[in-house]
């Protein structure tokens, strides 16, 4: 059971290059998140998907796009990555069950947008 | 716009004192979380507090929850040098997708 993984830990970009993160769960759990963590500004969520096939807007969705064609998979995909773009990017999942569940955090992605 | 206030930011202390960080927020909401996250690292649950009133203990740690003042707090016991690291409190909302806001975390640093 490796609860949460993210793909790939660190990556370098130039501005304007694509790239996509992945995330894999194999909880079996429902919804899942992207999150962006910058210094002095905690974590920010990005997008997040309530099941298979779904997702929706976070607080800061801008210049990110995201797909959940399985229910094990998360993927947060940068068109044109800009240097603000720079961050420590976590994945993260939490069940359906009570819907009062903590959420399992992927242990992150280094980003670097030169 | 929900906003989730941590403090202090920075705190330094030393082994064996007790201390206090504060989370406020400013929607109601009935679930409370606190997380670590040590550095260069990911997050790991702490304590999920699910009603007003709500105390957990874990080691030199003791989190509660007043739903009506919109406050938690964590409490440290005895600080010992492990426990230094940063903590953030979350603020879970279960209409949609169960989504959680986070404080911008309050620094930990135990000094012998």
């Amino acid at each position: 059971n490796a609860g949460v993984t993210q793909t790939p830990k660190f990556r370098v970009l130039k501005t304007g290059q694509s790239m996509t993160l992945l995330c894999a769960q194999d909880m079996n759990h429902e919804y899942m998140y992207w999150y962006r963590q910058d210094p002095g500004m905690g974590l920010r969520l990005i997008h997040y998907s309530v099941g298979e096939g779904t997702t929706a807007k976070g607080e800061v969705p801008d210049g990110y796009n995201v797909s959940r064609l399985k229910k094990q998979n998360f993927l947060l995909g940068l068109e044109s990555a800009a240097p603000s773009q720079t961050s420590v990017y976590f994945c993260a999942s939490s069940g359906l069950v009570g819907v009062r569940e903590t959420q399992y955090f992927g242990p992150g992605t280094r980003l670097l947008v030169l | 716009e929900l906003k989730v206030e941590q403090n202090p930011l920075f705190l330094s202390m030393q082994e064996g004192k007790n201390y206090t960080i504060y989370c406020n927020y400013s929607t109601t909401s009935d679930r409370l979380y606190w997380y670590r996250q040590d550095p260069g690292k990911s997050l790991e649950s702490l304590f999920v507090l699910l009603s007003n009133g709500a105390v957990k203990q874990e080691g030199r740690l003791m989190a509660s929850l007043d739903t009506k003042a919109r406050l938690s707090t964590l409490h440290i016991t005895a600080a010992v040098h492990d426990l230094s690291a940063t903590y953030f409190c979350a603020v879970g909302f279960s209409n949609t997708g169960n989504q959680f806001y986070f404080g911008t975390g309050t620094s930990l640093t135990v000094i012998p």
